[in-house]
């Protein structure tokens, strides 16, 4: 299986700050990789997918970018509604698997 | 308006069974390979399994944890998707969403859209 692994678990941050949060595959998975947001009590929401194409309605200051192995997602200014916890996955091969998520908390 | 609706979710001792049903509708719903995902309490995400379109054969993948015990199924003349789950126990306890799949390039992701959720409890 392959296997994901996020940093940092959790992040503790201002509005304004510029976020990265990074997801390391086991193996190379080309651009095959999503990016959920999820927030208390919701279903996850999608927000980008092939590694860095945005999902329609997500708001621009969202990019992702990586391939291979290593991958980035990146919040240019954090804004109140984004502190939630966010989690990659794989779509390079089956099963598919998750990372362990990133929590977003307001500093 | 693109909607996926669970339902099913109860709580079932351990060994039971359980099967959850998500009816879709505001799209082309044999068109799509949809998807399920469960969240146990204070965890994170699990994929637990997809089920390809009728033109793919409705063929199926599962999760390691749930194969052999869960069984993903499709009507597609009743718009629905459908998770059967057998020899449950306590590590099945989770909030159990559906999402709808789709193409990019030559894969398809999912989660465009998703349903609101259906919890499953297995307890004594």
């Amino acid at each position: 299986d392959i296997q994901l692994t996020q940093s940092p678990s959790f992040l503790s941050a201002s509005v304004g700050d510029r976020v990265t949060i990074t997801c390391r595959a086991s193996q190379g998975i080309s651009r095959r990789l999503a990016w959920y947001q999820q927030k208390p009590g919701k279903a996850p929401d999608l927000l980008i997918y092939a590694a860095s194409t945005l999902q329609g309605g997500v708001p621009s200051r969202f990019s992702g970018g990586g391939s291979g192995t290593e991958f980035t997602l990146t919040i240019s200014s954090l804004q109140p509604e984004d502190f939630a916890t966010y989690y990659c996955q794989q779509f390079g091969g089956y099963p598919l698997t998750f990372g362990g998520g990133t929590r977003v908390e307001i500093q | 308006e693109v909607q996926l609706v669970e339902s099913g979710g109860h709580l079932v001792q351990p060994g039971g069974s359980l099967r959850l049903s998500c009816a879709a509708s505001g799209f082309t719903f044999s068109d799509h390979y949809m998807d399920w995902v469960r969240q146990a309490p204070g965890k994170g995400l699990e994929w637990v399994g997809r089920i390809r379109d009728k033109a793919k054969g409705s063929t199926t993948q599962y999760a390691a944890s749930v194969e052999g015990r869960f069984t993903i199924s499709r009507d597609d003349s009743r718009n629905s998707v459908y998770l059967q789950m057998n020899s449950l126990n306590t590590e099945d306890t989770a909030v159990y969403y559906c999402a709808r799949g789709f193409w990019s390039g030559d894969i398809v992701y999912y989660g465009d859209y998703w349903g609101q959720g259906a919890l499953v409890a297995v307890s004594s």
